[in-house]
């Protein structure tokens, strides 16, 4: 139940495309969903994050939608550049504060957007 | 704002000795932090959480007597490998939160190489 299931495990886009990247979760005692990107050697970013109470989120070309009753989320980049190519992960936590509030990890996904 | 450094970046010890890590919260007091490892091309394994002047819990599986951990203050926390091995060799990475937010910051990590 603390899983997070994160999907596709890699994924090739055109430069201009849009990426996307899904994940699912099951306890439903989880109320903070971010995305993290990560470059090679680098350690993780926080790039946006979502709370349970609204839809979707966007900052510049990322957005977030979230489906609390499909207990599903994901991450839209939109027009993708060669510079965002890289490794995402999504996570998810509950509460906040000492030990309760592990984020749990999807297993990552590989971008490369091709020029 | 929310800069969290880690030094060494890199280090390489021989079998058997012990080498610490620094994780730091340069403008920001962290209440929390925490310490992962991550294998490559693998997502972020959480070791464990320290609070400031608590003692840290670990996850199950991480030996506590081996990666002992230390928050001693607000902006400092280290990681002790103690009798190093080969198969400690890994990428250690450490995230610092505040009170009352979710939001973790992450370091950019730690390459530690045993041989």
């Amino acid at each position: 139940q603390q899983q997070v299931k994160q999907s596709p495990q890699s994924l090739i886009v055109q430069k201009g495309g849009i990426s996307i990247i899904n994940c699912a979760y099951e306890n439903t005692a989880f109320d903070y969903f971010p995305w993290y990107q990560q470059f090679p050697g680098k350690g993780p970013a926080l790039l946006i994050a979502i709370r349970p109470d609204v839809s979707e989120k966007k900052e510049g070309r990322f957005t977030i939608s979230f489906n609390k009753s499909a207990k599903q989320f994901s991450l839209h980049i939109m027009d993708s550049q060669p510079g965002d190519s890289a490794t995402y992960f999504c996570a998810a936590s509950k509460g906040y504060g000492g030990a309760t509030n592990k984020l749990i990890f999807g297993t990552g996904t590989l971008l490369a957007v091709q020029p | 704002g929310a800069v969290v450094s880690q030094h060494p970046s890199r280090v390489i010890c021989k079998s058997g000795t012990s080498v610490k890590i620094e994780c730091r919260s340069l403008d920001f007091q962290a209440t929390t932090m925490f310490w992962y490892r991550q294998f490559p091309k693998q997502s972020l394994m959480l070791m464990a959480t320290s609070n400031e002047g608590s003692k840290a819990t670990y996850e199950q599986g991480v030996e506590k007597d081996k990666f002992l951990i230390n928050h001693a203050s607000l902006t400092l926390s280290t990681l002790t490998v103690t009798s190093a091995h080969p198969e400690d060799s890994s990428f250690y990475i450490c995230s610092a939160q505040t009170s009352g937010n979710y939001e973790q910051y992450f370091g950019p990590g730690t390459r530690l190489t045993v041989t």
